[in-house]
């Protein structure tokens, strides 16, 4: 089996401080790791994932992301976010024996001025 | 490029009426997925397909159909609508058995049943 947590509902940050979502993962095995942003009344857009290697990934609009194995965990960042990062964000996981790509319910950012 | 497509944007149903969800997909992809996104609780896999004339059952694939008659088009049907298939429906399309490939997500069909 395969899951995501992601443990905050919503995640307020003033503009220009840092952000950060939390991602927990349960699979078997290694996995790939994705995290997707979705803004109002669009489909999901792919950010970033993690597949192997570096554990620090970086992605489109100054994203990045840090895989940590011991930790189970695939947190976003963002080193100074921006009114316009407010969106839904989320983290996904895929073992590479599955065909299913397994979501977490959701972190709602909103970057106030 | 279009990418994923998806017709309807919004439709209003009664209990009991069938309608289908077309998606289209210009990229090429092998793989195409149906999802239904509720509040608080992410995206749910209903159906999916691996290529061209296959399916596979998803997370919650009662009162769904699928089909997939060619590689660029993926139908989702449903053949007696209920209120609790009210939600916002996803499609989404990966180009091939490389599971580290990201999918690629239409803009949703907001469907309401009343």
């Amino acid at each position: 089996a395969q899951s995501v947590a992601q443990p905050e509902d919503q995640v307020n940050v003033a503009e220009g401080n840092p952000l950060t979502v939390k991602c927990t993962y349960s699979v078997s095995g290694n996995p790939y790791l994705f995290w997707y942003v979705q803004y109002p009344n669009r489909g999901l857009q792919f950010l970033l994932k993690y597949i192997t290697g570096d554990n620090l990934v970086k992605g489109s609009y100054g994203f990045e992301a840090e895989f940590n194995k011991s930790q189970t965990s695939f947190h976003l960042k963002k080193p100074s976010a921006l009114v316009s990062d407010s969106a839904l964000y989320f983290c996904a996981v895929i073992s590479r024996g599955n065909n299913r790509l397994a979501f977490g319910k959701g972190n709602q950012v909103v970057v106030i001025p | 490029n279009a990418g994923v497509t998806q017709t309807p944007k919004f439709r209003v149903l009664k209990t009991g009426q069938s309608m289908t969800l077309l998606c289209a997909q210009d990229m090429n992809h092998e793989y195409m997925y149906w999802y239904r996104q509720d509040p608080g609780m992410g995206l749910r896999l209903i159906h999916y397909s691996v290529g061209e004339g296959t399916t596979a059952k998803g997370e919650v694939p009662d009162g769904y159909n699928v089909s997939r008659l060619k590689k660029q088009n993926f139908l989702l049907g449903l053949e007696s609508a209920a209120p609790s298939q009210t939600s916002v429906y996803f499609c989404a399309s990966r180009r091939d058995t490389l599971r580290h490939q990201p999918q690629h997500f239409g803009d949703g069909t907001r469907l309401s049943i009343l």
